[in-house]
């Protein structure tokens, strides 16, 4: 099956600084998403990127499909931005979608 | 519009007991999912289902069953509950067809501990 590699595994920033975070996909993918988990376990959606860019207040991101590659951008970050970040994909001859093992952000003051 | 609602958020088994999970959305999605994910871990898939009376298995379904008797619901039925089936369960559904995959949208999860 389809193998999603995300980097880096965790990440600690100053309140401010940016970020970027990447999702390696294995195989052709029809479909990925971003998610955040925030540290109360909610799964938030912040983009639906199959390919090209989005951009969404300080976030952003950007998926390669041909190059099996997606980047989340965070700009300004704020200790609200902590929590895991996963990339999800959908490929194979299936629509399931796949996670990959996530992004553990911690935003310090 | 309330999304995709779980239902208990909260529960505790004693080994050997059965529940049932609750899920219901309505969005009027017709595919529908149960993902798990354990402490510290990223989310696997259990079962799903493309539409209502059809369902099929994920990656780790053993211990499980599913139902699908109407396109908003979608309940989750665990038998001879065991602690490996300590986790959060998420479900999920989104707008599918042939060639197109549409935006999951996930439920707040339900957290299970089986003592």
């Amino acid at each position: 099956g389809i193998q999603v590699e995300q980097s880096p595994p965790d990440l600690i920033l100053q309140e401010g600084a940016n970020s970027t975070l990447r999702c390696n996909f294995s195989d052709s993918v029809n479909n990925l998403q971003w998610f955040h988990q925030n540290p109360w376990g909610q799964l938030i959606n912040l983009f639906y990127i199959p390919s090209g860019t989005k951009q969404n207040g300080r976030l952003s991101a950007t998926t390669v499909a041909t190059e099996r590659y997606s980047l989340l951008y965070i700009s300004s970050s704020q200790t609200t931005d902590s929590g895991v970040y996963f990339c999800a994909v959908y490929g194979g001859a299936t629509n399931k979608l796949i996670f990959g093992t996530g992004t553990l952000l911690a935003v310090q003051p | 519009n309330a999304g995709v609602t779980q239902t208990p958020k909260f529960r505790i088994l004693k080994i050997g007991q059965s529940m049932t999970l609750q899920c219901t959305q309505d969005m009027n999605h017709n595919y529908m999912y149960w993902y798990r994910q354990d402490p510290g871990m990223g989310l696997k898939l259990i079962y799903y289902s493309v539409g209502a009376g059809i369902t099929d298995k994920g990656e780790v379904p053993n211990g499980y069953n599913v139902s699908r008797s109407t396109t908003e619901d979608f309940p989750l039925r665990l038998e001879l509950a065991a602690p490996s089936q300590t986790s959060v369960y998420f479900c999920a559904s989104s707008y599918s067809g042939t060639g197109y995959t549409g935006e999951l949208f996930f439920g707040e999860g339900s957290r299970l501990t089986v003592l």
